[in-house]
């Protein structure tokens, strides 16, 4: 089942925060989190296991609440360059393998 | 080291013909994955391989199919094009499961 993500799109003026979420029906196993922009392959920035630690990759971090089967990752201080289309995956724990992508959060970030 | 290399980049196909996207990766990575975006949406897994001569199917795998016979490369075949297939579809690889994937540069197919 796919992961469900929010907000769908997000404008930020550069310097400010952001939180993008990610849910999911069931138990999760991994939660990976990858930003694509306009015309290119999705690039991958961090991944959550179940058991693990909040990751963190520059000024992003994330996190993973695996009792609420949740996970959201966090903007600071965002730049210019964060601009781009974020996705989370997911993998259950009765789905080893398949990785599933949520419909993704677009994220402007203006001077 | 190139990574995930995909070709072609850009392809229309007619309507019921077939044609093979290729995939390979110099990583030495176990896990490759096929998915296809569709305009604006997010990524849908078609078929996935563990190691060589392994392959499962993912969320979407009718119309397409997939072999593995070496660890380095994974081609996918669509077989009688449909217009449902116009799409980008990327290829992936990654170590193992709890490793991030990365991806190949895409192929845009079109079908008319």
């Amino acid at each position: 089942q796919q992961p469900v993500q929010s907000p769908q799109a997000v404008i930020l003026r550069e310097g400010e925060d952001a939180v993008i979420n990610c849910s999911s029906s069931k138990a999760l196993y991994s939660v990976h989190w990858y930003r694509q922009k306009h015309g290119e392959a999705p690039v991958f920035l961090m991944i959550l296991l179940k058991g693990g630690e909040q990751m963190r990759h520059e000024k992003i971090s994330a996190s993973f609440n695996e009792k609420k089967q949740q996970s959201s990752l966090y903007l600071t201080a965002s730049q210019l360059s964060y601009s781009g289309t974020y996705f989370c995956g997911t993998v259950t724990t009765d789905s080893w393998g398949k990785l599933q992508f949520g419909a993704g959060t677009q994220v402007v970030v203006t001077p | 080291n190139a990574g995930v290399t995909q070709t072609p980049k850009f392809r229309i196909l007619k309507i019921g013909q077939s044609m093979t996207l290729q995939c390979t990766q110099d990583m030495n990575h176990n896990y490759m994955y096929w998915y296809r975006q569709d305009p604006g949406m997010g990524l849908k897994l078609i078929y996935y391989s563990v190691g060589a001569g392994i392959t499962d199917k993912g969320e979407v795998p009718n119309g397409y199919n997939v072999s593995r016979s070496t660890t380095e490369d994974f081609p996918l075949r669509l077989e009688l094009a449909a217009p449902s297939q116009t799409s980008v579809y990327f290829c992936a690889s990654s170590y193992r499961d709890s490793y991030g994937y990365t991806f190949g540069s895409g192929t845009r197919l079109t079908v008319v």
